[in-house]
């Protein structure tokens, strides 16, 4: 069966540094989001991408946060100044149809500042 | 509570019996879904009911939505070691003017063989 997939599983970064998280996608999926869960909190919603642009973004995505398709498979999530508080699970995932139909997640990237 | 809040927060069963978790939340939706999740491992989707919908049923899977009271419950019969995760229910909402999926906090289901 199809997966997303995720690299790293786990990142450490010093604070201030800029990281880059990967996923591919299902192959033939349209619907690309990213979540993050901090340890022993909710998975929160950070954005949603269709045809190469942001489609909703939460108040968590500020400036610090971008994303981008550089080619037909990857989908990438960029933080450009880490702060501690980013250290959370990102979980990459996507789904066929849009209007938050059933997602596939990846296993997602620790992530971890210090 | 907040949009999907989950109880109870932790339930520990013995392999066969039943398993129910309920979910609760707080602005209209567009749908409902529940999806489990395994330590270390991402979220997997089990099901998704609409708005319009009161109960759906896959496999040992059973959900009920009841839009009046803002409440959706998952039912897991027979249940087996392996049913032992975390259980999320999302709802799909507009809510600060965005279209998103809000998950809850979860229930942690342990399932004794």
């Amino acid at each position: 069966e199809p997966e997303v997939t995720q690299t790293p599983s786990h990142q450490v970064t010093q604070m201030g540094q800029e990281v880059i998280l990967r996923c591919v996608p299902i192959s033939n999926h349209l619907y690309f989001y990213w979540y993050r869960q901090i340890l022993g909190q909710k998975v929160e919603f950070l954005v949603s991408f269709y045809n190469n642009e942001i489609s909703e973004k939460s108040e968590i995505f500020d400036d610090q946060f971008s994303v981008e398709r550089p080619d037909g498979s990857n989908f990438t999530l960029k933080i450009r100044s880490t702060k501690l508080e980013d250290s959370a699970m990102y979980f990459c995932a996507s789904s066929e149809r849009g209007g938050m139909k059933p997602q596939h997640f990846g296993d997602g990237t620790r992530l971890s500042i210090l | 509570s907040q949009q999907g809040e989950e109880d109870p927060q932790a339930l520990s069963i013995q392999e066969g019996e039943n398993a129910t978790m309920n979910c609760s939340y707080k602005t209209s939706i567009n749908n409902l879904q529940w999806y489990r999740q395994n330590s270390g491992r991402g979220l997997v989707h089990l099901i998704l009911i609409r708005s319009n919908e009161r109960e759906k049923h896959s496999g040992r899977l059973r959900v009920t939505l009841d839009t009046s009271k803002k409440s959706s419950s998952l039912l897991i019969t027979a249940s087996r070691a392996a049913d032992t995760a975390s259980y999320f229910c999302a709802t799909d909402a507009f809510e600060g003017g965005r279209r998103a999926l809000t998950f809850g906090s979860g229930t942690r289901l342990q399932v004794q063989p």
